[in-house]
């Protein structure tokens, strides 16, 4: 299975200040149809995860432009330009690019 | 509006078994995979099975083959999850998710599952 690593588990983050999110994988991500399925989502404490950003960098619906996605092969990135009091959670990465998909542990964004 | 709404976790003994469902409306459910996906309390999001548009490709991860039966019926946009031989590691939050090949873009509020003696 493709391994996916996040680091560090946790990120404290004053608010208003920018937040990095890396993600690896053990595996290219490209896929033999060209599209990278790399996707991030966000756990909100005590609710259930929601996609943020699609194929590395496509935003959700209703996602603020203030989260942007990044990266090729086997390393990527989710950004917050400015990190408000609501992105308080835990942030994954997932791969659906090899079989079977897998999530990597995921990066918790603390406000300091 | 898009919404998936899974029932049926509880508390069950070891070797038991539980049928976990998902309640899909807002968009066309044949036209979509499914997935269930679980999350043990404080730990990350690990895949389970996954059920293609008309039922006739399923897939488990290892950790649960033989045990458990991931089933659908889009006459009643309704997926399910028989899990049979229930052991304490299969306890954890149960989510079912929408999605595509490679990709999974709508998800339940989940339910529990907890299995001890």
């Amino acid at each position: 299975d493709v391994v996916m690593t996040q680091s560090p588990l946790s990120l404290p983050v004053t608010l208003g200040q920018p937040a990095s999110f890396p993600c690896r994988s053990s595996q290219s991500l490209v896929n033999s149809d060209g599209d990278t399925y790399l996707h991030w989502f966000q756990q909100r404490p005590g609710q259930s995860p929601r996609r943020l950003l699609y194929k590395v960098s496509n935003r959700d619906s209703g996602v603020p432009d203030r989260f942007s996605g990044s990266g090729s092969g086997t390393d990527f990135t989710l950004k917050i330009s400015r990190v408000e009091a609501e992105d308080v959670g835990v942030y994954y990465c997932m791969q659906g690019t090899h079989w079977p998909p897998t999530f990597g542990g995921g990066t918790k964004l603390e406000i300091q | 509006e898009v919404q998936l709404v899974e029932s049926g976790g509880g508390s069950v003994q070891p070797g038991g078994s539980l049928r976990l469902s998902c309640a899909a409306s807002g968009f066309i459910f044949r036209s979509y995979w499914m997935y269930w996906v679980r999350q043990a309390r404080g730990k990350g999001l690990v895949w389970v099975s996954r059920i293609n548009n008309d039922g006739s490709g399923t897939s488990y991860a290892d950790s649960v083959k033989g045990r458990f039966t991931i089933s659908r019926d889009n006459a009643k946009n309704t997926l399910y999850l028989q899990m049979n031989s229930l052991r304490g590691e299969d306890t954890a939050v149960y989510y079912c998710g929408r999605g595509t090949p490679g990709d999974l873009d709508v998800w339940g509020q989940g339910t529990t599952v907890t299995v001890s003696s």
